[in-house]
Order: structure tokens, then C-alpha cells, then sequence
């Protein structure tokens, strides 16, 4: 089955230092890889994804990802984390067993102090 | 567009009560599905549908049930309600064609079973 992990509960960062948001998948065949945020209290929110091309994906908010398949990961980054950048981080995989549905990792809490 | 809609925000249920929620896209989106958020679990997959009459299930759907009779509406029934359903229930919709397109999510439910 198609799978992610995120290795982290929570990552601490001050703001305008960079982060990085970890996230290692197990799939057979191609990846199809997500990033979503989820704000208190609101439902989850499209940064971006990796289906094919560029190992760099850019998204939404500054933020960016990296494909690396050789160690089977993609990490969420941004150079400069902002206050705001605060939140539920989750990252998906396309589950091909279920139509388009997605199989998330369990989440991380960002978290950016001042 | 009002996106992805749910409703209520907040049900307590007694054990042994029945109810629905309900979700609705205003996009014309052809997936839709249903997933619950529990803590340190991330989301997991309840039910799905491709299109109006066509439904199937997830992860987890023991204890629900699912209709899909137009494309925009998609309402999740608890039959009998047990303080294991106790959970954040997220409905989401995205289009089909291209096959990995992200998908959108409504506010959510929060429901607590006595």
C-alpha cells in the first residue's frame, strides 16, 4: 500500500530562520506526493505537489518541497518562517486502491516563535 | 463558490443515536469522499464516490453509510452512534480528470459521542 511517514510530532523554529517539515513515502510505482496545512479550528488546506518533473515543486505561501527519490523523501521547506507559518503540517500520498483518495501521514505541529 | 460546505459544526450524540451529516461542492466535482481526524492519526479514508450512484469504502467505514444521489451533495450516516466514532469528520472533492489533482476540504464536523 501507498504510505508517508512524518517523522516529527513537532518542529520548533523562530522566525526568519528556514524550515524544514520531514516527510519519507512507500510506494510502488510512481509517487504522486501532497502537502496540505491545517490552521486551527479549519479544514485542511492544498500547498502543493509532486506528480512528475522538477524535484523542486514550489506552492502556495512560500513554501516549496523537494523530491529526493533515491531517499524515498519529500520535505516541506521555506526559507524564511513567519509567525503565521504556525500550524498542522500533513503530508499525502495518492492511495490507488481507493479511487483518487489520499493516505496521510499522521501530521506535524510547526511551530514559530518570534 | 462557496467550495466545499458542512454541516453541523459541532454534534454531541447519546450512544444508539442516528444522524447525518451533511456535505456539499458547488465546483462539479466528480470525487468526492468522507475522512475522520483523530489525534496522532492523521486522516483516514470513511467512504468515496466517483460520481453520483457510484460509492465505495475506505479505510474505515465500518458504522457508516454513504449515498451519493446528485454530484454536489454527499452525506455521511452514522447508524447507531458509539463513543468510538467520536472524531473531526472532513468531507473533500476534487475533479477526476488528469488523475492527481489535489482535492478540497470542507471546515469540518467535530462530533463527540456520549
Amino acid at each position: 500500500a501507498q504510505s508517508v511517514a512524518q517523522p516529527e510530532d513537532q518542529v520548533n523554529v523562530a522566525e526568519g530562520n528556514p524550515l524544514t517539515v520531514k516527510c519519507t513515502y512507500s510506494v510502488s510505482g510512481n509517487p504522486y506526493l501532497f502537502w496540505y496545512v491545517q490552521y486551527p479550528n479549519r479544514g485542511l488546506q492544498f500547498l502543493l505537489k509532486y506528480i512528475t518533473g522538477d524535484n523542486l515543486v514550489k506552492g502556495s505561501y512560500g513554501f516549496e518541497a523537494e523530491f529526493n527519490k533515491s531517499q524515498t523523501s519529500f520535505h516541506l521547506k521555506k526559507p524564511s518562517a513567519l509567525v503565521s507559518d504556525s500550524a498542522l503540517y500533513f503530508c499525502a500520498v495518492r492511495d490507488g486502491n481507493s479511487g483518487y483518495a489520499l493516505n496521510f501521514g499522521k501530521g506535524t505541529s510547526l511551530l514559530v516563535t518570534p | 463558490n462557496a467550495g466545499v460546505t458542512q454541516t453541523p459544526k459541532f454534534q454531541v450524540l447519546k450512544t444508539g443515536q442516528s444522524m447525518t451529516l451533511q456535505c456539499a461542492q458547488d465546483m462539479n466535482h466528480e470525487y468526492m469522499s468522507w475522512y475522520r481526524q483523530d489525534p496522532g492519526m492523521g486522516l483516514r479514508l470513511i467512504h468515496y464516490s466517483v460520481g453520483a450512484g457510484i460509492t465505495d469504502q475506505g479505510e474505515v467505514p465500518n458504522g457508516y453509510n454513504v449515498s451519493r444521489s446528485t454530484t454536489e451533495d454527499f452525506p455521511l450516516r452514522l447508524l447507531s452512534a458509539a463513543p468510538s466514532q467520536t472524531s473531526v469528520y472532513f468531507c473533500a472533492s476534487s475533479v477526476i480528470s488528469g488523475g492527481n489533482n489535489e482535492q478540497f476540504f470542507g471546515p469540518g464536523t467535530r462530533l463527540t459521542v456520549l
